[in-house]
């Protein structure tokens, strides 16, 4: 089975604080994700790599950049974090979004204070 | 923007009894539409999926029900079971995408009673 591991299950940081959430996948897949999931909201897309060095803004990109130098590896970055960026952020990848779905990693759940 | 509407947001159901979760979506290129279950402490994981050539899929006790004219579909759930107690999304994308972006629905929290 693929694994989609997030490097923290909890983080709590201080408004202001450069803040790094790392996403690993075990696959080989091509694409890779981060949503923020938020009650009543859904699952909101932030940005998304379907290459290495390749990236592209989702729905809601803003106060957040991407990194992706190796294929199995997505960060995350909250450049200056804010108490509206507390939230669960989930990391998923996919060999073929439409043929195979989705594989999510258990989540982080960041609190900025 | 909110291109895929789910309801309700909380639903409670007696074990043994039918759940049904509805969504609709605007983008009339979508032609993927999967549901992905969720249960606490843990990622969302995919259940089951539908393309829009067919008006209904069914695994187990899990049913798709898909209405293209009316741009909306359903999860229904036989036999519900405590078990099932979980957050449901439904999703959607178009297949022309090579990255499988999915649009999610806000989710609904499932809770089956013994």
């Amino acid at each position: 089975d693929v694994k989609v591991t997030q490097s923290s299950r909890y983080l709590v940081k201080r408004t202001g604080e450069k803040v790094f959430l790392e996403c690993v996948q075990d696959m080989d897949h091509e694409n890779m994700f981060w949503y923020r999931q938020d009650p009543g909201l859904g699952l909101r897309l932030i940005y998304f790599s379907y290459d290495v060095k390749m990236k592209e803004k989702g729905d809601i990109p803003e106060g957040y950049s991407v990194s992706r130098e190796k294929k199995e590896r997505f960060s995350l970055i909250l450049e200056s974090a804010s108490t509206n960026q507390t939230s669960m952020y989930l990391c998923a990848s996919s060999l073929d979004g439409i043929n195979y779905g989705y594989t999510f990693g258990s989540g982080t759940r960041l609190t900025v204070v | 923007q909110q291109q895929v509407k789910q309801s309700p947001q909380s639903l409670i159901v007696q074990k043994g009894g039918i759940s049904i979760i509805n969504c609709a979506y605007e983008n009339t290129a979508f032609d993927y539409f999967p549901w992905y279950q969720q249960f606490p402490g843990k990622g969302p994981a995919l259940l089951i999926a539908i393309r829009p050539d067919v008006s209904e899929k069914k695994e187990g006790r899990f049913t798709i029900s898909f209405n293209k004219s009316a741009k909306q579909f359903s999860l229904h759930i036989m036999d519900s079971q405590p078990g099932d107690s979980a957050t449901y999304f439904c999703a959607a994308s178009r297949g022309s995408s090579n990255t499988g972006k999915l649009i999610f629905g806000q989710g609904t929290t499932l809770q089956v009673k013994p």
